[in-house]
């Protein structure tokens, strides 16, 4: 296993348009994350699942987004009727979910610009 | 919320001077992660911390987990051009005592090293 991968590593979008993103996490983690940076911040979290079972959300995460891990493996991030402050990049992470030790490990990333 | 400061926002050191960068906050957590970025990636775990005054070394950075479980500092020993980056701490959020999955981070320490 070569880690947390993540597709497309590069999106661009017109502004009104639906994007998904896709996050494989490491094969034996249960815990999946997703977080957005902007530039010049540190990662804010978005979501997270234990599971397919998505344990919460931040405020963050509009109804315009969504996110799903319907079978407790990869996780998909979908955005509907983007908008120009979405551009961001959206990290996915992943971890055994020990409740001492929680230690997420990063994939590289979805660099999303909408235009 | 749980915020976390880190100090100095950026530094510019010689090939081979050591480095001193930390991260403040004004809960305690049970956690201490620390992470380094390069431009257009995700975060790597460098260290994780899990006990207060644990000292914990990963060749030649050292970090440690402050008494008061509030504060963390990482050590560079001996810097190298390949060190340039950002490096941010993040702790889990805490509640009664527990920790949650969310990972908090600082807003990073960008690292410039000069041949």
């Amino acid at each position: 296993d070569t880690g947390v991968s993540q597709n497309p590593r590069h999106k661009i979008t017109k502004r009104g348009q639906n994007v998904t993103f896709r996050c494989d996490p490491i094969s034996e983690h249960n815990r999946l994350y997703w977080y957005r940076q902007t530039l010049g911040q540190g990662p804010e979290f978005l979501t997270y699942f234990q599971n397919e079972a998505q344990l919460e959300k931040s405020r963050l995460l509009s109804d315009r987004f969504s996110a799903e891990r319907p079978k407790g493996s990869f996780s998909t991030l979908e955005i509907q009727r983007t908008e120009q402050g979405d551009s961001a990049m959206y990290l996915c992470a992943s971890s055994l979910g020990l409740a001492e030790h929680n230690e997420q490990f990063f994939g590289p990333g979805t660099r999303l610009t909408v235009l | 919320g749980q915020q976390l400061n880190q100090s100095p926002q950026s530094m510019f050191i010689q090939e081979g001077e050591d480095v001193s960068m930390n991260c403040t906050s004004s809960s305690i957590f049970n956690t201490w992660l620390w992470y380094k970025q390069d431009p257009g990636e995700g975060p790597v775990l460098l260290i994780a911390l899990y006990k207060a005054g644990e000292l914990t070394s990963n060749g030649r950075l050292t970090a440690q987990f402050g008494i008061t479980r509030k504060d963390s500092f990482l050590n560079i020993s001996a810097s190298i051009p390949s060190d340039v980056g950002i490096y941010f701490c993040a702790g889990p959020r805490v509640s009664g005592g527990t920790s949650y999955g969310k990972l908090t981070f600082g807003q990073g320490t960008i690292l410039t090293v000069h041949p």
